[in-house]
């Protein structure tokens, strides 16, 4: 079965640290990567995700993610965080040559990033 | 667009009694969508994936007489949790496919169940 690792469980991170957020998968097909957030009290919105050709991916709020393949990584980055980007991050996978039909997605543990003002 | 939304948003059942939660796509047809429990600081685990007009592929250990699917239409997707035990209590999301979209689902705020 796929399964996807999100190495960091809690981060903190004062306003205008940079931010990178592990995520790796296990699959060696085809997929598709998806980075959600959950922010207090909310459901989860898509920040970002990559289907195919530049590796790069820039998301909503000034989010980016780069796949590498050879590392089957999704890395989730940004510059300079804001207290406002406290929320719980979600790295997901979807397999595509196996069950895409259905879009089944495989998350990560998720990452509870916590920002200080 | 693309807004899933979920009824309701909290419950509180009894032990024994059976609680019906739904979930529906209101800008757009949705023929999968998918029920996840998320335990707290955990991931999302897929319970099913429900597909309009047809019966409920479960995830294995998920007791598909206990939690009941039913996707009626193309918009509505229910989850009935049948003689509610007190370690049912979670949080329960689903999530929509537009059907003419790509593998990317919308997800619902989830509903929170405590049984008592």
């Amino acid at each position: 079965a796929q399964s996807v690792s999100q190495h960091n469980h809690h981060v903190i991170l004062s306003e205008a640290a940079s931010l990178e957020l592990g995520c790796n998968y296990s699959y060696g097909g085809t997929v598709n990567l998806f980075w959600y957030v959950q922010y207090p009290g909310q459901h989860l919105q898509l920040l970002l995700k990559y289907f195919s050709g530049d590796p790069l991916v820039k998301g909503i709020k000034g989010f980016e993610a780069e796949f590498i393949k050879s590392k089957f990584s999704f890395n989730l980055r940004k510059p300079s965080v804001q207290w406002s980007d406290t929320a719980e991050y979600f790295c997901a996978v979807n397999a595509v040559d196996r069950g895409s039909t259905l879009g089944r997605l495989y998350f990560g543990r998720g990452t509870q990033l916590t920002v200080w003002p | 667009g693309a807004v899933v939304s979920q009824h309701p948003s909290r419950v509180i059942c009894k032990s024994g009694t059976s609680v019906k939660i739904e979930c529906r796509s209101l800008d757009f047809q949705a023929t999968t969508m998918f029920w996840y429990r998320q335990f707290p600081k955990q991931s999302l685990m897929l319970m099913a994936t429900s597909n309009e007009g047809s019966k409920a592929t479960y995830e294995q250990g998920v007791e598909k007489d206990k939690f009941l699917i039913n996707h009626a239409s193309l918009t509505l997707s229910t989850l009935t949790v049948t003689s509610a035990h007190p370690e049912d209590s979670s949080f329960y999301i689903c999530s929509a496919r537009d059907r003419w979209g790509g593998v990317e689902q919308y997800f619902g705020p989830g509903t929170r169940l405590t049984v008592t």
